[in-house]
């Protein structure tokens, strides 16, 4: 079975802190995402790799940064977390390959920002 | 804007009625996908359709993907407890990215 972990399931920070999500997955996947899910916004888009130290933007990666050192880690940052980057964020790895391959997700982390 | 949209946002039904939810798009997408996501977890796939018109059927659950590539459908039937949960749409085109819907909220009620 496919598994990808994040390193949190709750994060309380402070607006301005430098905050880091950590995912690992141990299917040997290719692909790997960052995505934040919001009521009614459904699963927008932050970052994803597709080889390690390679990167690409998303739909929405204005605040966050990313890190890719190793196949197995994808590291999300936000650098200086501000109260609308409260949020579910998803952490989903795949195979190589297109979006039609199947993304298999972490539980989540969810984050709130004071 | 969404790429996907879905309907309804919300639904509750009795245990044992059927249920349909529908993602729209005026965008063609090449494949689309169906995930469930339970409280506290990561959406989980339940199903990948590629070709206009096809039908897959898994258990109790159908889905259904239009001619023209830019709408789905899932029906179930027989609702159980069990099918409680968000489910997602998301469509896929050539490259690593996925267009997710907003999601409908499906309560069943015992």
């Amino acid at each position: 079975d496919v598994k990808v972990t994040q390193s949190s399931r709750y994060l309380v920070k402070r607006t301005g802190e430098k905050v880091f999500l950590e995912c690992v997955q141990d299917m040997d996947h290719e692909n790997m995402f960052w995505y934040r899910q919001d009521p009614g916004l459904g699963l927008r888009l932050i970052y994803f790799s597709y080889d390690v130290k390679m990167k690409e933007k998303g739909d929405i990666p204005e605040g966050y940064s990313v890190s890719r050192e190793k196949k197995e880690r994808f590291s999300l940052i936000l650098e200086s977390a501000s109260t609308n980057q409260t949020s579910m964020y998803l952490c989903a790895s795949s195979l190589e390959g297109t979006g039609h391959v199947e993304q298999f997700f972490g539980p989540g982390t969810r984050l709130t920002v004071l | 804007t969404q790429l996907l949209e879905q309907s309804p946002q919300f639904l509750s039904i009795q245990e044992g009625e059927n249920l349909t939810v529908y993602c729209n798009s005026s965008s063609v997408f090449s494949s689309l996908q169906w995930y469930r996501q339970e409280p506290g977890e990561g959406p989980v796939l339940l199903v990948t359709v590629v070709t206009g018109g096809e039908v897959k059927k898994l258990k109790r659950l159908t889905f259904q993907f239009g001619d023209a590539r830019k709408d789905s459908s899932l029906h179930i039937t027989a609702a159980q407890t069990g099918d409680t949960g968000l489910y997602l749409c998301a469509g896929a085109n050539n490259d690593y990215k996925l267009s997710f819907g907003a999601g409908t909220t499906v309560t069943v009620r015992a």
